[in-house]
């Protein structure tokens, strides 16, 4: 299976700053045929189901505010809060869909400072 | 809109087996694959498996192979996952969700509410 290994386990930010998770993958999820990153983020609030907010590694979800961001390619992610808002509290995970057996990183929490 | 309802909360003892029910509305059925995706509590997402709702064709993740059954109703637009022999440390809450049929598209767009299911003596 790809490990997905993130990176910090959890981090405060001070409102309006800006939140950077890393997210790094045991081989690469960058498929050549199409160029595109098979890789997810999902934001999970409290007593809440995950939601996407990134695909192909840098694809927001409709809907998604662009203070999210999401870069890298290969094995080396990054989702970045441009600017942290209350409303951002939550843990982060990103997924692998480049295998078939799918994997998730251990996530992220993001608290304010 | 689309929404994926799940079954609700079930409490089992060691060595029995749970069935968790998730009904699909607002959207074609069969046109996407259902997973089920498992969370201990204070823990992390873990992937048990898929459905593809229109074959009926099925993808287990090797910690559950043997112990799980993913199977789905297209009459009723409703998947259901099956864990059997259950240990104290199946407890979680499991969800379902939905993606896409080709790999590109494997990422989960919309999720269940969640079934807690408890494994106790």
């Amino acid at each position: 299976d790809i490990v997905m290994t993130q990176s910090p386990d959890s981090l405060a930010v001070s409102l309006g700053e800006r939140a950077t998770i890393n997210c790094k993958s045991s081989q690469s999820v960058l498929y050549t045929s199409n160029n595109k990153n098979y890789l997810a983020w999902y934001q999970q609030k409290p007593g809440q189901p995950p939601k996407l907010l990134i695909y192909w590694a840098s694809t927001r979800e409709s809907g998604v505010p662009d203070r999210f961001r999401g870069s890298g390619s290969g094995t080396d992610f990054t989702l970045t809060i441009s600017s942290l808002q209350a409303e951002d509290v939550a843990v982060y995970y990103c997924q692998q869909y480049y295998s078939t057996s799918l994997t998730f990183g251990g996530g992220t929490k993001v608290e304010i400072k | 809109q689309v929404q994926l309802v799940q079954s609700g909360a079930e409490v089992k003892k060691p060595g029995a087996s749970v069935k968790v029910s998730c009904k699909a509305s607002g959207y074609t059925f069969t046109n996407y694959y259902i997973h089920w995706v498992r969370q201990a509590p204070g823990q992390g997402l873990e992937w048990m498996g898929r459905i593809n709702a229109n074959s009926g064709g099925t993808g287990y993740a090797q910690k559950f192979q043997g112990r799980v059954t993913m199977t789905r109703d297209t009459s009723i637009s409703t998947a259901y996952m099956e864990l059997s022999r259950l240990r104290s440390d199946d407890s979680a809450v499991y969800y379902c969700a939905r993606a896409g049929v080709e790999m590109a598209t494997m990422y989960f767009d919309y999720w269940g509410q969640g079934t807690l299911v408890t494994v106790s003596s």
